[in-house]
């Protein structure tokens, strides 16, 4: 277990609907990235957070986007689902000290898999 | 930009084989090298990592080194078991976010 939460396990929904995946970070962890995985385009970072504020965006859609809560937790809100953005949602978390420093290691959650029908 | 290229699988083997799972990387700088495995219907945990060069990262009978002459840093295991069948990412963190390979998928036969 590696202390990081996320909810829902899983997530059925229809084309053109929204969607909104909760992560929980370990204790103490004050970075949240998401990533993405899916068959075609494998793992890809979509974002991080550090401390409420964004840090760092990768191949983000516009029809994305995250934010990062006072308590820490995270939250990625997807729109105008399309049947391609069914996949994997892992959210990961780690301490990330000062920006420029040493990275830190990356914790990761179970994720959330999403089916766009 | 940075990037990870490993070993294509999928790849199976049997119990007690020597295992290795190529790895090389493209970055600019030092970047920090990693192994997550992936079990099935699980997230990614983190296996083992090296931080600079000549490094020799490992855990639960694997090890990988950190080799900057080659941009390698390939994954090995002298002796598998069944319960090591899962999916192996190589990964690079260099400024900020984490770059995956495409993983390889391993099964061990008993």
């Amino acid at each position: 277990d590696s202390g990081v939460t996320q909810t829902p396990k899983h997530l059925i929904t229809a084309t053109g609907q929204r969607v909104t995946l909760r992560c929980s970070p370990r204790s103490g962890d004050l970075s949240v990235y998401w990533y993405q995985q899916s068959l075609d385009q494998g793992l890809q970072f979509l974002i991080q957070y550090y401390n409420g504020e964004e840090r760092a965006k990768g191949n983000i859609l516009e029809r994305f986007s995250a934010q990062q809560f006072p308590d820490l937790h995270s939250e990625l809100n997807l729109s105008s689902l399309e049947l391609g953005d069914s996949a994997l949602y892992f959210c990961a978390s780690s301490v990330e000290g000062l920006a420029g420093g040493p990275p830190d290691t990356q914790y990761f959650g179970p994720g959330t898999r999403l089916t766009v029908l | 930009g940075d990037s990870v290229t490993q070993m294509e699988g999928p790849v199976t083997l049997s119990e007690e084989a020597f295992l290795t799972i190529n790895c090389t990387y493209t970055a600019t700088g030092y970047p920090s090298l990693f192994w997550y495995v992936q079990y099935p219907g699980e997230g990614l945990q983190l296996l083992l990592k090296a931080t600079k060069a000549d490094d020799k990262g490992s855990n639960k009978g694997f090890e990988a080194t950190y080799r900057k002459e080659t941009t390698s840093f390939h994954l090995e295991k002298g002796s598998v078991q069944v319960s090591d069948s899962a999916v192996y990412f190589c990964a690079l963190r260099g400024a900020q976010k984490l770059v995956f390979g495409q993983g390889t998928r391993l099964t061990i036969n008993p």
